[in-house]
Order: structure tokens, then sequence, then C-alpha cells
């Protein structure tokens, strides 16, 4: 059985780091594609971040680039987002999503991690 | 980026109803649409892939077409556990953007 499980999340101030981690397993994380897209509280979905399954490709949404880094462990499964400057408009749940391997939706999300950037 | 708009943004409807949701692309993405489906408390879970492919495990009375810029996600008979919130999401090219949502309610 496919699973993702986010972690890393909680509350933190304006300009601090967090670092998120999705664990997977289940399947050849190696082959997959990695997403990361969050949900604001009571708003739609906005796609953050993408990494290959080498490491090789990486995009960043604009409202997030030169903040946050994507990266991932293939022997450890592993899946990361580095967070810095945080504001407090990057408060929502964070879903880890792997993309299918024959086409490019997200087929599998995990539970999500929450991220409140306060004061 | 690519900007997707969805229409309606909710929509009331019945038990056994048809119901259609369009997605209208700023540019052309072929058949890189994808419609997901969340609920509240959720992650959203995908029903239909490449505009018209419907995902293993979907019931079949979900079904989408389109192509190019103008898509339709149509649900044949609307069931109790359809009552959610709709998201389209081109996959041409990144940013992988999203449709701001459809909320179906009773």
């Amino acid at each position: 059985e496919v699973q993702l499980v986010e972690s890393g999340g909680g509350l933190v101030q304006p300009g601090r780091s967090l670092r998120l981690s999705c664990a997977a397993s289940g399947f050849t994380f190696d082959d997959y594609a990695m997403h990361w897209v969050r949900q604001a509280p009571g708003k739609g979905l906005e796609w953050v971040s993408r990494i290959s399954w080498n490491s090789g490709t990486i995009d960043y949404a604009d409202s997030v680039k030169g903040r946050f880094t994507i990266s991932r462990d293939n022997a450890k499964n592993s899946l990361f987002l580095q967070m810095n400057s945080l504001r407090p408009e990057d408060t929502a749940l964070y879903y880890c999503a792997r993309e299918g391997g024959m086409a490019p939706l997200f087929d599998y999300w995990g539970q999500g991690s929450l991220v409140t950037v306060s004061s | 980026d690519i900007q997707m708009t969805q229409s309606p943004s909710s929509l009331s409807a019945s038990v056994g109803d048809r119901v259609t949701i369009t997605c209208r692309a700023s540019q052309s993405i072929a058949g890189y649409l994808n419609w997901y489906q969340q609920k509240p408390g959720k992650a959203p879970k995908v029903l239909i892939y490449a505009a018209s492919s419907l995902q293993s495990g979907v019931p079949s009375r979900f079904s989408g077409s389109g192509s190019g810029t103008d898509f339709t996600l149509t649900i044949s008979s609307l069931q109790p556990e359809d009552f959610a919130t709709y998201f389209c999401q081109q996959s041409y090219t990144t940013p992988r953007t999203f449709g701001q949502g459809t909320k179906v309610e009773i």
C-alpha cells in the first residue's frame, strides 16, 4: 500500500525556518517525481514545488522561489521541504504528492502537515 | 503562468442530478488536464487524468472531456458521497496550476 506521511509542521514566527519531511512507503520511491502542494485554511490548492526522481529537475512556484528548497533522499525514501524566511501567507496545510508514473497526475497524497506562521 | 478558471464556484444539486463543472485554461494545454475531488479534512483524490481518462477505482458516473483550453467534468447521477469540492489542474507545464475549486452542495 502506498503511503506518504508528512511531518515537521508547527507554529513558527515570521522570518524563521521550518523543515518538512515526507516519508514514503509501499512503492519504489526513486522511480517517481514528487511534489509539494499547499492549501491555506479555507482556500484552494496551490502547487509549491517539484523534484524529479534523481533530483535533476527542480521547480518552484514564484511565491516561494528563493526561500524554499525541495530535496529528496532516495536511500531513505524521504522528501523534504526546507522553508526559510517564512511569511504569514505561507500558513497552510502542506501536502506531499506522488506524480503518477504513466501520466502527470498526483496519484497519491499524504495527509498534510500544518504550518502556521504567526508572531 | 497558465491560469485555470473554474465555473461555477459553487452549486447546489440533489441526489440523482447530472452535474457539470467547467474549467478553462488561459492558453492551450492540449489534453493535460486533471480533476480532483476533495472532501472536508481529507487530501484531494484524483478522478480524471489526461482530460478524459478515469483513474482506477473511480466510479464510472464521473467523466471528463475537452482539449485545448476548455474542459468539463460531468457527474452523470450525483450520489450522496459526491458532495465535495472539485479542482481542475493543468499538468502541461510548471507551475502546475489549479483552478479555484467548485463546491458541490446539497
